[in-house]
């Protein structure tokens, strides 16, 4: 099973800021099958990014995904109030189990 | 427009059982690896079990393989997942999510709004 690790676990930006979120996996992701979500409170998880780089359908271009074989990151440009939420990776290399990252939470300063 | 609802969450006793359904709608469902996904109170994501659009292959994570079972009816655009011998570690919202990828390299495009499974005596 594939351990992600997600760092740092909170981000505090201001509002314009950039926000850079890690993810780091514990042997390599094949095809850079990773992907990132975000999660607002008590709503339920928002595909962002598949395939490391591409962004899901209706995702702002501030929202960039790169990196491949261990390392990803997550990159927003400029943070808006709406992007203000936790984030996950999750990797789908192999066949289950898929596993997720333990998030990284961006708050606002 | 993709939708999907779940139903069927609640308090249950330790050792007692439990059916989900999840309702979809807006794509063609019988062609569409479906998965349940769970989310403890105030924790991360953890997949929970994934089943392919006919439903002949299932895979489950180890923390409920052999109590959980996931199943669909076609006929009825809804995805199930049986959950017998609740534990209070099972505590969690349940989510209902599209699967999207190719042989079994998935990733999830769509979610539900999630049901809440509570277990305590």
């Amino acid at each position: 099973e594939i351990v992600l690790t997600q760092s740092p676990a909170t981000l505090s930006l201001s509002p314009g800021e950039r926000a850079t979120l890690s993810c780091g996996a514990s042997q390599s992701v094949s095809s850079s099958y990773l992907a990132w979500y975000q999660q607002k409170p008590g709503l339920a998880p928002r595909l962002l990014i598949y395939g490391a780089s591409s962004r899901a359908t209706g995702i702002p271009d501030r929202f960039s995904g790169s990196g491949s074989g261990t390392d990803f990151t997550l990159t927003i440009s400029r943070l808006e109030p709406e992007d203000f939420a936790v984030y996950y990776c999750q990797q789908y290399g192999s066949s289950p189990p898929w596993t997720f990252g333990q998030g990284t939470k961006v708050e606002i300063k | 427009e993709v939708q999907l609802l779940e139903s069927g969450g609640g308090l249950v006793q330790p050792g007692g059982s439990l059916r989900l359904s999840c309702a979809a709608s807006g794509f063609t469902f019988s062609t569409q690896a479906m998965s349940w996904v769970r989310q403890a109170p105030g924790k991360g994501l953890e997949w929970v079990s994934g089943l392919s659009g006919t439903g002949g292959t299932t895979y489950y994570a180890d923390s409920v393989k052999g109590r959980f079972t996931i199943s669909r009816d076609n006929s009825k655009n809804t995805l199930y997942l049986q959950m017998n011998s609740l534990r209070a570690e099972d505590t969690a919202v349940y989510y209902c999510a599209k699967l999207r990828g190719y042989n079994w390299n998935y990733y999830f495009d769509y979610w539900g709004q999630g049901t809440l499974v509570t277990v305590s005596s």
